[in-house]
């Protein structure tokens, strides 16, 4: 059965740092992982898409790699900035794709 | 182009009620999958449509179901409502392709039961 970890589970950082948050899974067989972020009270908002066979996407200030044979992914925000604050999912997609399993995301402050 | 709306956006029923939740996906897109968010559970697979078949389920018990109509739109619905269903339940919608395309979610319903 698929686990997903993410760590840490809150994060409180001054605006402007560059800081990584960390996803593991415990089966390697993924189609695709996919980071969202949450802002309280509201659904979902898909940041970025890697495929299997993929190593890393970027968008922006955003960069997420992926290490499927270690079962690892790590979103990257570089400069920080007080509208980053949400909380950060990670989802593996199974190999067809068709059901994604979710980590318990990372509360992500960023302070002014 | 508009993206996946999920009605109504609040609710509020009584234990041994039921609900019923509607999706519109994407224009396009004909996979329209179903999670329950809690704060407990986190994020939770209920099920998955495509092209109006049931294609995957999750561990839910049979008073949640769901079914899909011609034009991809898709109702989600819970009988004899427990305390523990209140919930977000938030619906997703994905191009055709596999899992070359990512899931887009909507608002959510949030499901309170009293």
């Amino acid at each position: 059965k698929q686990e997903v970890t993410q760590i840490p589970a809150a994060l409180s950082v001054p605006e402007g740092e560059n800081l990584v948050l960390n996803c593991s899974f415990t089966d390697s067989a993924i189609y695709n992982l996919q980071w969202f972020r949450q802002d309280p009270g509201k659904g979902l908002t898909s940041l970025l898409l890697i495929q299997s066979s993929q190593r890393e996407q970027t968008s922006g200030r955003l960069n997420a790699s992926l290490d499927k044979s270690s079962g690892r992914s790590t979103l990257y925000i570089a400069a920080s900035q007080p509208g980053d604050s949400a909380t950060y999912l990670c989802a593996v997609g199974r190999y067809d794709g068709n059901k994604l399993v979710f980590g318990a995301g990372t509360i992500l402050r960023v302070k002014s | 182009k508009a993206g996946v709306t999920q009605t109504p956006r609040y609710l509020i029923k009584t234990r041994g009620q039921q609900v019923t939740l509607s999706c519109s996906p994407i224009s396009g897109h004909r996979s329209v999958s179903w999670y329950q968010q809690t704060p407990g559970q986190g994020l939770q697979f209920l099920f998955e449509y495509f092209s109006e078949t049931q294609r995957n389920k999750g561990n839910f018990p049979g008073r949640f179901s769901g079914r899909q109509f011609s034009n991809s739109r898709s109702e989600m619905n819970v009988s004899t409502l427990e305390l523990g269903d209140s919930a977000l339940y938030l619906c997703a919608s994905r191009a055709p392709g596999q899992g070359n395309y990512g899931y887009t979610f909507g608002s959510g319903t949030r499901l309170t039961v009293v």
